[in-house]
């Protein structure tokens, strides 16, 4: 089945650092990538969704500057937490998509950031 | 908005128990309705789905029926296994444009012992 890989599965940094999370479709091309944030014990909560190759369009309350997200290719996006405080310390996770409905997107396996 | 609301967890079962895990939502329009699973160390997987009312989604022994009338979609299995112990999110979808964006419970984590 179709697979998707994030790096790094967990990391640690420092408050005011920068910090990037790759999302990678191992064995199938995603013309649509969405990245979500989990907190503990709560739901999954969209943050953006980008398309190859145009900008990403975020959720409601999200802040574009903070959480920069880049699709180049049709098998990569990134998330670049920017400036990173301990409050942006969460669960991040992407799912990449081949078409339309819900039943084709395909979810990594998560990052866990910490923010000390 | 859309909301989904999953029953409290955890959920201890020994094997062979049944299994309801309760989920009920709260949408405009007519949204798909879908469980997923998560076993641990891994992303999580689609389970089932139900696109509408009084449809009935079902996969691995897990069954699910789209209950419009009381905005429902409980997931249900006859008799656990072991090897179902996961992480379980119900989530409804919402279409949007050419992407669908997923609304998701809280998820709740089953643990079933031998």
């Amino acid at each position: 089945g179709a697979v998707v890989s994030q790096h790094p599965s967990w990391v640690i940094c420092k408050s005011g650092t920068s910090v990037k999370i790759e999302c990678r479709s191992l064995d199938f091309q995603a013309t649509t990538m969405f990245w979500y944030r989990q907190f503990p014990k709560q739901s999954l909560m969209l943050m953006a969704t980008s398309n190859e190759g145009s900008k990403a369009t975020y959720e409601q309350g999200v802040e574009k500057d903070k959480f920069l997200i880049n699709h180049a290719s049709l098998t990569l996006s990134t998330l670049t937490v920017t400036s990173a405080h301990p409050e942006d310390s969460s669960f991040y996770i992407c799912s990449a998509g081949q078409g339309r409905g819900p039943d084709t997107q395909y979810f990594g396996p998560g990052t866990r950031l910490t923010v000390l | 908005g859309n909301s989904v609301t999953q029953m409290e967890g955890p959920v201890t079962l020994s094997e062979e128990a049944f299994l309801t895990i309760n989920c009920t939502y709260t949408a405009t329009g007519y949204p798909s309705l879908f469980w997923y699973v998560q076993y641990p160390g891994e992303g999580l997987q689609l389970l089932l789905k139900a696109t509408k009312a009084d449809d009935k989604g079902s996969n691995k022994g897990f069954e699910a029926t789209y209950r419009k009338e009381t905005t429902s979609f409980h997931l249900e299995k006859g008799s656990v296994q072991v090897s179902d112990s996961a992480v379980y999110f119900c989530a409804l979808s919402d279409l949007n444009g050419a992407n669908s964006k997923l609304t998701f419970g809280k998820g709740i984590t089953l643990s079933v012992r031998p």
